[in-house]
């Protein structure tokens, strides 16, 4: 499969846990997209890399939340502290630049 | 006023009827525009992009962009049930060197055997 892939797809976790994800693009793509999709809305852009740089973050990214992409090949987005609010799916997806974005299944969070 | 609007539905459909699902934008900037499907509990899939007036067909869709009216459709030719499925609209406002894509809350489509 040469799609975007993501790991773990489900993840349960307690409140105030830590908890990371991965993402690992399509290989050509040299740009990495992490969203947050809550029920009933659409994804929230969350930030994004081209290769290793981070060049945006969205204000919904408090500082409880970091990522990462250390050789401009897969992400990780750590969440620390983790709150019930943060429970939502987690979507990653990747682009050869501007072009169209390609989605992974996502990671669907539980805060108990 | 939401950045991207759309309907959120349900729009229910006949099999075989054409399904219309329309979206609008607030910044006139908005250079690139999608469609996305997405089924319950999976992500979203590419099915459509746009960047200029016109409509623009790809088997049985059509997406249509009136950039003056900041609207976007897309129109589903002989409707399956297969098609049910939340459409999400999707818009770019961003420069080219930019990321600035935001999505619409979508819209519920299904289609009645």
């Amino acid at each position: 499969d040469t799609g975007v892939s993501q790991d773990p797809r489900h993840k349960i976790t307690k409140r105030g846990q830590n908890v990371t994800f991965r993402c690992d693009p399509i290989s050509e793509h040299n740009r990495l997209y992490w969203y947050r999709q809550t029920l009933g809305q659409g994804p929230e852009f969350l930030t994004y890399f081209q290769n290793e740089a981070q060049l945006e973050k969205s204000r919904l990214l408090s500082d409880r939340f970091s990522a990462e992409r250390p050789k401009g090949s897969f992400s990780t987005l750590e969440i620390q502290r983790t709150e019930q609010g943060d429970s939502a799916m987690y979507l990653c997806a990747s682009s050869f630049g501007v072009e169209t974005q390609y989605f992974g299944p996502g990671t669907r969070l539980l805060v108990l | 006023q939401k950045e991207v609007e759309q309907n959120s539905g349900p729009l229910s459909v006949p099999e075989g009827a054409i399904a219309s699902l329309n979206c609008t934008y607030s910044d006139r900037g908005s250079q690139s525009f999608f469609w996305y499907r997405q089924y319950s509990g999976k992500s979203p899939e590419l099915i459509m992009s746009i960047y200029s007036n016109g409509d623009k067909e790809d088997g049985r869709f059509t997406a249509q962009l009136n950039k003056a009216s900041q609207y976007v459709s897309l129109l589903i030719r002989d409707s399956q049930p297969s098609d049910s499925a939340t459409y999400l609209c999707a818009v770019n406002r961003g420069a080219k060197i930019n990321n600035d894509m935001r999505f619409g809350a979508g819209t519920r489509l299904t289609v009645k055997p």
